[in-house]
């Protein structure tokens, strides 16, 4: 079965600097995606940014960007210049390919942004 | 930007009664779920739904629980009947096809008392 593992429950960062993420998981197949989501004190989950595991490239969203390790089983969120605004839950989720699949969450990192 | 619609924004029941959870999905997305979130914890999957029957369901997703999409446009969670423990958030969402991200809804939060 799929696990996805986020193995810092929160994290704090200054306004303006870098923060990294991390996120495990563990799946025997080849075909599948990774995601990022946001979750706000409002408690709507917003997609950050999202992977494919057959792409060698990291993706990248402004901002955000991914470093994706597939050997290694890791897909950790790093977040340049930080602001105000991106305090909130991050969860990092799996799904695995094919046409069909469901989403599968880690426990979620609380990212604290201090002025 | 098309979004997903889930009302209400919050329902308070009492233990025992059933509840419907309503959503409309994106108009041309193909696949649908359901998930919750007990508070403090992680989003958890319940059931999909495609070409208008269930395609995976959890464990969580007992027969109390059931989903319809009646008019080609709604989908709903409907629980029988509630008990305390199925207080959490109700996230709906709603995808396209291929490798098309997830949308999801602003959520139902349930209150059983």
């Amino acid at each position: 079965a799929q696990t996805v593992t986020q193995s810092q429950p929160e994290m704090s960062v200054q306004e303006a600097e870098t923060v990294t993420l991390s996120c495990t998981y563990d799946t025997s197949e080849s075909d599948y995606y990774l995601f990022w989501y946001k979750q706000p004190p409002s408690r709507q989950m917003i997609l950050v940014i999202r992977q494919e595991a057959y792409k060698q490239q990291n993706a990248t969203e402004n901002r955000f960007s991914v470093n994706f390790q597939k050997a290694a089983k890791s897909f950790s969120l790093k977040i340049s210049d930080s602001q105000l605004g991106d305090a909130a839950m991050y969860f990092c989720a799996f799904r695995y390919g094919g046409s069909q699949g469901n989403l599968i969450f880690g426990k979620g990192t609380k990212l604290s942004v201090k002025p | 930007e098309p979004e997903v619609t889930q009302t209400p924004s919050h329902q308070v029941t009492q233990m025992g009664q059933e509840v419907i959870l309503r959503c409309v999905p994106i108009s041309n997305h193909l696949y649908f779920y359901w998930y919750r979130q007990i508070l403090g914890q992680k989003v958890e999957f319940l059931v999909s739904f495609y070409n208008n029957e269930i395609s995976e369901k959890s464990e969580i997703f007992d027969d109390q629980f059931s989903v319809e999409r009646p008019d080609g446009s709604n989908f709903t969670l409907k629980i029988r009947s509630t008990k305390l423990e199925d207080s959490a958030m109700y996230f709906c969402a709603s995808r396209r096809d291929g490798n098309y991200g997830y949308t999801f809804g602003s959520g139902t939060r349930l209150t059983v008392v």
